[in-house]
């Protein structure tokens, strides 16, 4: 059972190149979910879904997109990368609003 | 405006004590709580919750407080054991049903 997986583990990006950060779930949840943590902080929304189709911004969407065309997938796209955007990102999934939410491993990105 | 607040980043504990995790919230409207564990390269895993109408919630060396007065949880780890070592995040929701989290706290257990 592979949960909520993450790719790439790790990527360096130059300022103003982009990016997607892919998400699959294999546990048929209907809610998604991005996280930035950032050092030291503690994770912060940015983008999610309540099923395919249909997404909403979280706390920090500046500088991101999302699309969710299948229940499994919700890939984060970062279109002109920033230094700002350095951050470890988690991506999340539960099969309901107030459901425990089920991690993925991480995606660390580095802008430089 | 950090609505979710662990003032601790760190804590150290010898193996076979407790370790207390605190949490402080400033939202009233939050209904539940949660306790999440992260190890280094890995993402959170939940550990144990508690909902705003109970004030005790355990699982097994795990357990949780709250204080709904003055806006306090608390998470307690009997006996703490190396393999405990990790970062918990403290996180609650609301009526939006988003997940509002703190900083984290280290915890390092030592043999």
């Amino acid at each position: 059972n592979a949960g909520v997986t993450q790719t790439p583990k790790f990527r360096i990006l130059k300022i103003g190149q982009s990016m997607t950060l892919q998400c699959t779930q294999d546990m048929n949840h209907n809610y998604m979910y991005w996280y930035r943590q950032d050092p030291g902080m503690g994770l912060k929304l940015i983008y999610y879904s309540v099923g395919a189709g249909i997404t909403d911004k979280g706390e920090v969407p500046n500088g991101y997109n999302v699309s969710r065309s299948t229940t499994e997938d919700f890939p984060l796209r970062l279109e002109l990368a920033a230094p700002s955007q350095t951050s470890v990102y988690f991506c999340a999934s539960s099969y309901g609003p107030g459901e425990t939410q089920y991690f993925g491993p991480g995606t660390r990105l580095l802008v430089l | 405006d950090q609505q979710v607040k662990q003032n601790s980043p760190s804590l150290s504990v010898q193996e076979g004590r407790i370790s207390i995790l605190n949490c402080d919230y400033t939202n009233s409207m939050f209904d539940y709580f949660l306790w999440y564990k992260k190890y280094p390269a890995e993402g959170p895993t939940f550990l144990i919750s508690i909902s705003s109408i109970k004030d005790k919630n355990e699982d097994g060396r795990f357990t949780v407080f709250l204080n709904k007065s003055a806006k306090h949880l608390s998470l307690h780890i009997v006996p703490s054991q190396p393999g405990d070592s990790a970062v918990y995040f403290c996180a609650a929701k609301g009526s939006n049903y988003k997940l509002t989290f703190g900083k984290g706290t280290l915890l390092t257990v030592n043999p």
